[in-house]
């Protein structure tokens, strides 16, 4: 059962437009949602989080939404450029477990 | 920094063949993991310790083995290989559980 899913395997979006990615979980536990972002050949590195008393969290180009009651989160790139073609990957836990369960992730393609 | 190393970048194993993997953290984290990432499916975890001597089977758990000696030393063991176990692995560190984790760059590994 996957418990957090991004639905959308790929993303193509011009340079200097809005690039959205979206999450689903259905876990009500998770009380943190993190995004990475992975090269390839690179390991994940870390974009942005936001804590479930939080309904936004903005961090330059980069702002992530939570929706709580719709247990939806996504992620906003501002202006979109060339260099954030890459993996995203979503990723919550909850307080009990501490794991962090990863979605499959979104290919995003920013075309020059 | 923090900084996570992995001791090959790709490997290539025969069905049958024992196999380690290594993984070291220079930033005295208490929690260490191992993922693996295939096309679809995210990253999923395989193992974690969170102390010295102490593992936590993950998601994905069978096939597989781990070894915590040191507190900055994460190794992850295939006992024998299996053309199955082709895959990305990720190994990732935090300073607590449900933290922000810090990845290596990975490993390759093909089983023919």
């Amino acid at each position: 059962d996957q418990q957090v899913k991004q639905n959308s395997p790929s993303l193509s979006v011009q340079e200097g437009r809005i690039s959205i990615l979206n999450c689903d979980y259905t876990n009500s536990m998770f009380d943190y949602f993190l995004w990475y972002k992975k090269y390839p050949a690179e390991g994940p590195t870390f974009l942005i989080s936001i804590s479930s008393i939080k309904d936004k969290n903005e961090d330059g180009r980069f702002t992530v939404f939570l929706n709580k009651s719709a247990k939806h989160l996504s992620l906003h790139i501002v202006p979109s450029q060339p260099g954030d073609s890459a993996v995203y990957f979503c990723a919550a836990s909850s307080s009990d477990t501490g794991k962090l369960i990863f979605g499959q992730g979104t290919t995003l393609q920013v075309k020059p | 920094d923090v900084k996570v190393t992995q001791s090959s970048r790709y490997l290539v194993k025969r069905t049958g063949e024992k196999v380690f993997l290594e993984c070291v953290q220079d930033m005295d984290h208490e929690n260490m993991f191992w993922y693996r990432q295939d096309p679809g499916l995210g990253l999923r975890l395989i193992y974690f310790s969170y102390d010295v001597k102490m593992k936590e089977k993950g998601d994905i758990p069978e096939g597989y083995s781990v070894s915590r000696e040191k507190k900055e030393r994460f190794s992850l063991i295939l006992e024998s290989a299996s053309t199955n176990q082709t895959s990305m692995y990720l190994c990732a560190s935090s300073l607590g559980l449900g933290n922000e984790q810090f990845f290596g760059p990975g490993t390759r590994l093909t089983v023919l």
